[in-house]
């Protein structure tokens, strides 16, 4: 079935410093991928999207290019802050009628 | 628009007590999904609706857990009876299957302890 794998964390990183969270994906279709982010005490939010191949999302900063040839969606951001602490969730979804499938969760913090 | 809608925020019940968690998706929203997420097993579906109709609740852990929605602006999780490891954030998710980009908007969640 479909799967999202993202690189393990906790990521500690220090302000201002660039960002990578890899994520790859396993599909029988052409999904829309997501990054999601949730900040502590809350419930995820969308942070940004692509619906197909080559489509860059981007949002606060965040950037990530849908790649089917080696089928990965990583996140990247050239100066985090210290604001950027939070969970962020990779996702997948093949139709608006399935169910989304979440990789595990990346626990970035960042400190000044 | 007001958003996902969940209550209570939090409960704190005794174990053997029923449980009622309640969802308000967004307005015209016709998909509906309850995530169960903890440190331990992180985030996970229950079960997903659309249009009123569960469609996989595979993910639900036992019989003591249901799900209704008994229409299009309202859904329930219930546990009954709940047990310790139930204590969890519940999520409540909606999105629309009319919307191209598959988004998907997450409520506030309802923190569960079950002592």
């Amino acid at each position: 079935g479909d799967s999202v794998t993202q690189m393990e964390g906790p990521v500690t990183l220090s302000e201002e410093a660039f960002l990578t969270i890899n994520c790859t994906y396993t599909a029988t279709g052409y999904p829309s991928l997501f990054w999601y982010v949730q900040y502590p005490g809350e419930g995820l939010q969308l942070l940004l999207k692509a619906t197909k191949a080559d489509d860059k999302g981007s949002n606060k900063g965040f950037e990530a290019t849908y790649r089917k040839e080696t089928t990965s969606f990583h996140l990247e951001k050239g100066s985090v802050q210290v604001s950027d602490s939070a969970v962020y969730f990779c996702a997948s979804r093949e139709t608006s009628y399935d169910k989304v499938i979440f990789g595990p969760g990346t626990s970035l913090s960042v400190i000044p | 628009d007001a958003g996902v809608i969940q209550s209570p925020r939090h409960e704190v019940t005794e174990m053997g007590q029923e449980v009622t968690l309640r969802c308000k998706p967004i307005s015209g929203h016709n998909s509906l999904f309850w995530y169960r997420q903890t440190m331990m097993r992180g985030l996970e579906l229950l079960i997903y609706f659309n249009n009123n109709v569960p469609i996989d609740d595979s993910g639900m852990p036992e019989d003591r857990f249901s799900a209704k929605m008994p229409n299009a602006s309202f859904s329930t999780l219930k546990i009954q009876p709940s047990e310790p490891r139930d204590s969890a954030v519940y999520f409540c998710a909606s999105s629309s299957l009319a919307d191209s980009t598959d988004t998907q908007y997450f409520g506030p969640g309802t923190r569960l302890t079950v002592l």
